[in-house]
């Protein structure tokens, strides 16, 4: 079956450490990959695309990878900071399939001082 | 700029009756999407207008569901009637470009709708 796993416990660093949340997928062949960041009682809020031909996307202190072989995308917050407390959810999207994203169901980030 | 509005931000309704929920996307995105997230699992696609036609209904969950894009600007979504399992928070998104993928989305803050 179709599936997208994300990291179902909380994460919970201290601040100025880095913060690495997974994304595995299962029976998706992806054209590229989506990370938002969501905040309670809000929408979210997209953060990084990453094409299935590309290995890595960095955006200031974020970082994302995507190894199609090992159906895996890692995002990665450096020097995270208690305002980076938010859940991040990753998505698919399909060749062909416009831009309806296939959405995991997030991780909640806890950043401590 | 402002960005992608709904409303109403909040919903209760008994079961079986009627609700409108509105979008307005950010001025000049052709694209418009409405997705729900419901039971605490994960967001969920339903529908993709590129001006005022459907381009992708394919998750729309019955026909108690009626989208509507009149003169590709708004966006309103219809559930008549209403059931318990319809609770959940709907979102709109929106965004700029041809529609074709690789497309970063504009989301609003959703639509929390109960039904009792």
């Amino acid at each position: 079956s179709q599936k997208i796993e994300q990291n179902s416990e909380a994460l919970n660093i201290q601040e100025g450490k880095t913060a690495t949340l997974t994304c595995n997928y299962t029976n998706y062949s992806p054209a590229y990959l989506q990370w938002y960041r969501q905040d309670p009682g809000r929408g979210p809020v997209f953060l990084l695309l990453i094409r299935e031909n590309e290995k890595e996307k960095r955006k200031e202190r974020l970082k994302v990878t995507f190894d199609t072989t090992l159906k895996q995308s890692l995002f990665h917050i450096t020097a995270s900071q208690p305002a980076d407390s938010a859940t991040y959810l990753c998505a698919l999207g399909l060749s062909g399939g416009y831009n309806k994203l296939i959405f995991g169901a997030g991780t909640r980030l806890a950043v401590h001082p | 700029e402002a960005g992608v509005t709904q409303f109403p931000s909040h919903s209760v309704i008994e079961k079986g009756q009627t609700v409108t929920l509105r979008c307005d996307p950010i001025s000049g995105h052709d694209n418009l999407y409405w997705y729900r997230r419901v039971m605490g699992k994960e967001i969920k696609f339903l529908l993709h207008f590129v001006k005022e036609s459907k381009q992708d209904e394919s998750g729309m969950p019955n026909n108690r569901f009626l989208a509507e894009r009149t003169g590709g600007t708004y966006s309103t979504l219809k559930v008549q009637p209403a059931e318990l399992e319809d609770s959940g928070v709907y979102f709109c998104a929106s965004s700029p470009g041809a529609g074709q993928g690789y497309e970063k989305l504009f989301f609003g803050s959703g639509t929390q709708l109960s039904v009792l």
